[in-house]
């Protein structure tokens, strides 16, 4: 069954350090998703991406996030400068089309010391 | 703002009982809502999704049912199985404006004992 794939499973990396979050979303779907969920909280939405733009966003994704989809399978979220409140787990999600089921990834661990 | 809340936040049942996990939302107005599945340290298994315009899903075991204008949807799970302890999560997306997040609840983590 195809899936949603996150790499890495786990990233530590240290305060104000640029970190890239990678996902290969299913390979037909259109529209692509990041949350995040803080240890202990709700999952949260991030952003969301169509057509090579960004659809809507939360007041969380502020200056220091962005996305982009770099070639034909690959959506990256990027953290220009990871404060110790971004250490969370990061799901990227993809979809078929809008407001459809969304499928989610594993996850990557971002650990900010 | 929707806020989405899952009741009880833990459950412990012995193997075989059949139970409910509730999720309530405070904006009538959703597209659609959808069940999910979390393992500890994992992601997001899709479960059930319920359109507004429906009152119920079966897959298997589970059954979810949506009462929009009470804001409210239950999933219910017949003969629960050890292999069903997990977190339960039900997320909404809204019908205004074309949104597409989805809007979680905190979940109800469940345990069901051999």
């Amino acid at each position: 069954e195809p899936e949603v794939t996150q790499t890495p499973s786990h990233q530590v990396t240290q305060m104000g350090q640029e970190v890239i979050l990678r996902c290969v979303p299913i390979s037909n779907h259109l529209y692509f998703y990041w949350y995040r969920q803080i240890l202990g909280q709700k999952v949260e939405f991030l952003v969301s991406f169509y057509n090579n733009e960004i659809s809507e966003k939360s007041e969380i994704f502020d200056d220091q996030f962005s996305v982009e989809r770099p070639d034909g399978s690959n959506f990256t979220l990027k953290i220009r400068s990871t404060k110790l409140e971004d250490s969370a787990m990061y799901f990227c999600a993809s979809s078929t089309a809008r407001q459809n089921i969304q499928y989610f990834g594993a996850g990557t661990r971002l650990s900010v010391l | 703002k929707q806020e989405v809340t899952q009741i009880p936040a833990a459950l412990s049942v012995p193997e075989g009982e059949n139970l409910v996990l509730n999720c309530s939302f405070t904006d009538s107005a959703i597209y659609n809502l959808q069940w999910f599945r979390q393992d500890p340290g994992k992601g997001l298994t899709s479960l059930l999704l319920i359109q507004s315009s429906q009152r119920e899903q079966t897959s298997g075991r589970l059954n979810a049912s949506l009462d929009k204008s009470s804001g409210r949807s239950t999933l219910y799970i017949a003969a629960s199985q050890p292999g069903d302890s997990a977190t339960y999560l039900c997320a909404v997306i809204g019908a205004q404006g074309g949104s597409e997040k989805l809007v979680f609840g905190k979940g109800t983590k469940l345990t069901v004992n051999p």
